[in-house]
């Protein structure tokens, strides 16, 4: 059975400080991952998307980067964080085409 | 690009009683998904309903496709039903996914 992992759980950031949020999927090779973001009380937002190593692209721009350094593993980061980058990250991986599973998230306070 | 729009936006509801929820969407889809999320945030997939109807336990899923339009029906609501409820529709022939606005469900015991 497939897995997946968020990490951290839950981070408290200084704004400007620099921030690494990572997703790890066990059990499928070569999966479809992708980022969300959630601001409290507010609609997810599909972030990035990556369908390999190596290769990821971008759909919605909040000064964020993402990377797929590894088959398994998906990878979100900035230099300087913002107070809007406040929120709910979610990480998620789609088998061909059909249903999305979802990590269990990551939420970030930008203080 | 897509749009997704669910309603009621909120839906309070006494324990045992049914609920129905919209979702309504912009585009064709050939996908569609529905979630719960947990007040604490988490998301479960609930139901996967591209076209026609589908069950499972209380849940059922309606779609009419060429209407653009799915339903979400929970019978006999319990209290453990409560937080949001989400469809998401992934564009066709993409890998781009777009999120409805939610329904937050509330049951009273």
């Amino acid at each position: 059975a497939q897995t997946i992992h968020q990490w951290p759980v839950a981070e408290i950031k200084a704004v400007g400080s620099p921030l690494s949020l990572g997703c790890t999927i066990k059990g499928k090779s070569s999966p479809n991952l992708y980022w969300y973001w959630q601001a409290t009380g507010g609609t997810l937002q599909q972030l990035f998307y990556s369908i390999t190593v190596g290769q990821v692209e971008s759909v919605v721009q909040l000064n964020l980067s993402a990377s797929r350094p590894k088959d398994d593993q998906f990878i979100l980061s900035t230099e300087k964080l913002l107070l809007s980058h406040s929120g709910f990250y979610l990480c998620a991986w789609r088998p061909g085409g059909r249903e999305q599973y979802f990590g269990p998230g990551t939420r970030l306070t930008v203080l | 690009g897509q749009q997704v729009q669910q309603s009621p936006a909120s839906l309070v509801l006494q324990e045992g009683e049914n609920a129905e929820l919209q979702c309504n969407f912009s585009s064709t889809a050939t996908q569609l998904q529905w979630f719960y999320q947990s007040p604490g945030g988490s998301l479960v997939s609930l139901l996967s309903n591209p076209s026609g109807t589908k069950h499972t336990g209380r849940l059922t899923s309606t779609t009419v496709t060429k209407e653009r339009r799915s339903s979400l029906h929970i019978s006999s609501s319990q209290t453990t039903d409560s937080g949001t409820y989400l469809c998401a529709i992934p564009p066709s022939n993409t890998n781009k996914v777009v999120f409805g606005t939610g329904t937050r469900l509330q049951v009273l015991p």
